[in-house]
């Protein structure tokens, strides 16, 4: 079985400060990484995702993925209470469904 | 319509009962999915339909459970005789083709199921 860890949290980051939420893989072959936003009572959204090793940056959003060490990860720069919610990390599993990890819940404080 | 819609949107339901969740995806989206989400947990795979095909049912936990897409269009999920540990979410998705997991896909607002 193919497994997606993720830090329950809560995580909690001052307002203005980085945010970083980790993720770690146990399948090797796994080439491409998803990560989803879901607010409290509503559905996933998917905010980035990133398929080669190094940094992928997306305004204040950067991915950072290391296959060697199966580990994925999401920084949030200047983070804003509109920040808070549940970040879920996501990877393939064959061509059309993911495997989603437990999710990490964000708090942003003002 | 402009996005996936599920309804209804809380379902309560005593043990032993049957419900029916029905999902409306986005207008010529070919691909379905049904995800459950237990309280505190991320989405578990249940089963996916390619147009009325239903491709891959690997997910569903029991066969108490049944999904159908009869016109490639609206799905229903049906869970027969509901057992307290099916509360959780069950969340709808679709995408507009097959294999688009780069694309994401756009979920449902879900449909939270209760059994007492």
């Amino acid at each position: 079985q193919k497994e997606v860890e993720q830090n329950s949290g809560p995580l909690s980051v001052p307002e203005g400060a980085i945010a970083s939420l980790n993720c770690t893989y146990s399948d090797r072959g796994s080439q491409s990484f998803f990560w989803y936003r879901q607010y409290s009572g509503k559905s996933p959204e998917l905010i980035m995702s990133i398929y080669s090793n190094g940094d992928k940056e997306d305004g204040r959003f950067t991915a950072q993925l290391n296959k060697a060490s199966q580990y994925v990860s999401l920084l949030i720069r200047d983070s804003q209470p509109s920040d808070s919610a549940t970040y879920l990390c996501a990877v393939p599993s064959g061509t059309y469904k993911y495997i989603f990890g437990t999710g990490t819940r964000l708090k942003v404080l003002a | 319509g402009a996005g996936v819609s599920q309804s209804p949107r809380y379902k309560v339901a005593k043990r032993g009962q049957d419900v029916a969740l029905r999902c409306d995806p986005i207008s010529g989206h070919v691909s379905l999915f049904w995800y459950q989400q237990a309280l505190g947990q991320g989405p578990e795979f249940l089963t996916y339909f390619q147009n009325e095909a239903q491709l891959d049912k690997s997910g569903l936990p029991s066969d108490r459970f049944f999904a159908e897409r009869p016109e490639g269009s609206v799905s229903t999920l049906k869970i027969q005789r509901t057992q307290q540990e099916d509360s959780a979410v069950y969340l709808c998705a679709s995408s507009r083709q097959p294999g688009q997991l780069d694309y994401g896909y756009t979920f449902g607002s879900g449909t939270r199921l209760t059994v007492v």
